[in-house]
């Protein structure tokens, strides 16, 4: 069955520290891979997406990703976070067989100590 | 985006009732879901709900447990039927935008349901 596995249920990072989020999806054919954030209180919304094209995709608010099609995967990262990056991150992937279902890792929940 | 707005936001019902969450879009949309997102677990689909037919089931939820409405392009409910402390959960609406969005899904902000 396809699935999304998030490394980290959680992570406690100081300001300005750097930011890995690893994501691993299983699922043989081509997928449009997602990041979506859910800040404290909010709606969960889209951080950034891979369609195709350059595997490094820039999202909102200095984060990027880089998709690694031989290992299955699409970290997350922020050289450089701030307190307002204290939210939860979900990795998604959506098979593209023409169909919407998207898959949605465990999420990872970022503290980030001021 | 579309704008979603779930109601109730959230609620606490007892064993056995049943409970309607309500998901209104702002546009017409093509595509709309109900998802599910546990304690501590992550957002699993339940369906699709179509416009004018019947939803389309995911493995694992049916129609009985879980019927849902869609009467138009705007508008979709999602019913807990017959509740149980294991559906305590929060539920979410969610459209998928085509275009320069091709594909991205906008979320509503959730009912978080409660069971005794």
């Amino acid at each position: 069955a396809q699935s999304v596995s998030q490394h980290n249920h959680h992570v406690i990072l100081s300001e300005a520290a750097s930011l890995e989020l690893g994501c691993n999806y299983s699922y043989g054919g081509t997928v449009n891979l997602f990041w979506y954030v859910q800040y404290p209180g909010q709606h969960l919304q889209l951080l950034l997406k891979y369609f195709s094209g350059d595997p490094l995709v820039k999202g909102i608010k200095g984060f990027e990703a880089e998709f690694i099609k031989s290992k299955f995967s699409f970290n997350l990262r922020k050289p450089s976070v701030q307190w307002s990056d204290t939210a939860e991150y979900f990795c998604a992937v959506r098979p593209n067989t023409g169909g919407f279902k998207t898959i949605f890792g465990a999420g990872t929940r970022l503290f980030v100590k001021a | 985006s579309a704008v979603i707005s779930q109601k109730p936001s959230r609620d606490i019902c007892q064993r056995g009732t049943s409970l309607t969450i309500q998901c209104q879009v702002d546009s017409q949309v093509t595509m709309m879901f109900w998802y599910r997102q546990q304690p501590g677990q992550s957002l699993t689909l339940i369906a699709t709900a179509n416009q004018g037919s019947e939803a389309t089931y995911e493995s694992g939820f049916v129609i009985d447990k879980f019927p849902i409405s869609r009467p138009n392009l705007t508008f979709s409910t999602l019913t807990v039927s017959n509740m149980s402390p294991e559906d305590s959960s929060i539920y979410l609406c969610s459209v998928a935008s085509r275009g320069a969005g091709a594909n991205v899904l906008t979320f509503g902000a959730g009912s978080r349901l409660t069971v005794l």
